[in-house]
């Protein structure tokens, strides 16, 4: 298994400010994913992660607004940037190494969250 | 259009009574489904995982059955406790490597 460090845990913040969401991981992985977990929904995949390359992002998420970092295979970063209310949401560090050994079905792994409310 | 379907919706039971959690899913191709619990202000941790060719895995009062043909699963807990109380996500991952599809969950209640 894989054990996720994601800080900070929480915060709130002034709109059109930027905060930058860390996540350690304590094992290189191949993957990591970050998500948007909005108030009643499920987790909507923000982006892929990639260790050496920019980020692959889903369709309604910019680069702009959602820039990540991936400086090697234990750690990245998330901004969510120029801030508004609509972006108070819980956002999720996830890991998942789907060819580790071979193995096809291994499990994800996810960080506490970080609880945003902007104001 | 995958999609990952979850009832009820929300549950509040009674303490040492049983319950009963169900998932549809559309996803295809289909590569294993995942039942995962989140308590209120944490990440999402794994109960149980199967593939298609698995058709029941307990992990201790847990007990997640799936049946690929009609492509529903349900996930039992036995003799619930306060601890139980939380949200309930149904996740289905396609081929490996592609993003997983998660329900919306559902949030159990357990009541003293």
């Amino acid at each position: 298994s894989a054990v996720i460090s994601q800080k900070p845990s929480r915060d709130i913040c002034q709109r059109g400010t930027s905060l930058t969401i860390q996540c350690q991981v304590d094992s290189q992985v191949t993957m990591m994913f970050w998500y948007r977990q909005q108030p009643g929904q499920s987790l909507t995949l923000i982006a892929t992660a990639n260790q050496g390359s920019e980020a692959t992002y889903e369709s309604g998420f910019v680069i702009d607004k959602f820039p990540i970092s991936r400086p090697n295979l234990t750690f990245s970063t998330l901004t969510v940037s120029n801030m508004s209310p609509e972006d108070s949401s819980i956002y999720l560090c996830s890991v998942e190494d789907p060819w580790a050994g071979g193995r096809m079905n291994t499990e994800a792994f996810f960080g506490q969250g970080t609880r945003l409310t902007v104001v | 259009k995958n999609q990952v379907e979850q009832s009820p919706q929300s549950l509040i039971i009674l303490e040492g009574k049983n319950c009963t959690l169900q998932c549809n899913y559309t996803v295809s191709p289909f590569s294993n489904l995942r039942w995962y619990k989140q308590d209120t202000g944490r990440g999402p941790v794994s109960l149980t995982i199967m593939t298609f060719s698995e058709n029941t895995k307990s992990n201790g009062r847990y007990t997640a059955t799936l049946d690929a043909d009609t492509k529903q699963s349900s996930l039992h807990i036995t003799a619930s406790q306060l601890s139980d109380s939380a949200s309930y996500i149904c996740v289905v991952s396609g081929t490996a490597g592609t993003a997983l599809i998660f329900g919306k969950g559902t949030t159990l209640s357990v009541s003293s």
